[in-house]
């Protein structure tokens, strides 16, 4: 059974710094591009970052991009999320998403996801 | 950017028919995939290119896509078919391509 776990959600400051983590388990990690979407309270979904499968390759939405890294260790079957100089913008769940590419790529597997509150 | 548009809710008796809309530029060249996602939890896969169903889905969920619209339809609709609704695509169209979700459609089992 496939299962992402995320975690490290928290209270942060504005300005302050998080790393989430999602753990992956029942099926093979690192043949999978990954991704993050994150959802502020009462909204729609939002893209935030993927990497490929090895690690060599990732891209960020707009928003993120500078501050946010993204990364994955493979031997480990767990992907993270750096997030530096938080904005109360970044106000969200966070959610790690597997993903299928081929025709246009899609999500077909999802985490429970880890609230980020950026509030002094 | 890319944008799709949703209607914000839709209403259906149960028993009824639901249909549910995503509205982008010549979206019928895209693949368009649908997630379902109930109060509290996670986003769920119920289509994806733009007509399959990933196993454990009811048939009552189906898809079409053409044009500049992609509907995602649901028969014989139940009371756990209440949850929000969300299309996706992959636009490749720009410089930077993006992974674009609609707006999202709120269902209401009256």
């Amino acid at each position: 059974e496939v299962q992402l776990v995320e975690s490290g959600g928290g209270l942060v400051q504005p300005g302050g710094s998080l790393r989430l983590s999602c753990a992956a388990s029942g099926f093979t990690f690192s043949s999978y591009w990954m991704h993050w979407v994150r959802q502020a309270p009462g909204k729609g979904l939002v893209w935030v970052s993927r990497i490929n499968s090895d690690g060599s390759s990732t891209s960020y939405a707009d928003s993120v991009k500078g501050r946010f890294t993204i990364s994955r260790d493979n031997a480990k079957n767990t992907l993270y999320l750096q997030m530096n100089s938080l904005r109360a913008e970044d106000t969200a769940v966070y959610y790690c998403a597997r993903a299928e590419y081929g025709g246009g790529p899609y999500f077909d597997y999802w985490g429970q996801g880890t609230l980020v509150t950026v509030s002094s | 950017s890319y944008v799709l548009t949703q209607p914000p809710s839709v209403s259906v008796a149960p028993g009824k028919t639901a249909r549910i809309t995503c509205g982008g530029n010549n979206i019928g060249s895209k693949s368009v995939h649908w997630y379902q996602q109930k109060p509290g939890q996670a986003p769920v896969l119920v289509i994806y290119y733009d007509s399959d169903r990933p196993s454990g889905i009811p048939e009552r969920f189906s898809g079409s896509n053409s044009g500049n619209t992609a509907t995602l339809t649901i028969s014989r609709v139940e009371a756990g078919d209440e949850a929000d609704y969300y299309c996706q695509v992959w636009d490749s169209s720009s410089d930077h391509p993006n992974y674009v979700f609609g707006t999202g459609t709120k269902v209401t089992v009256l």
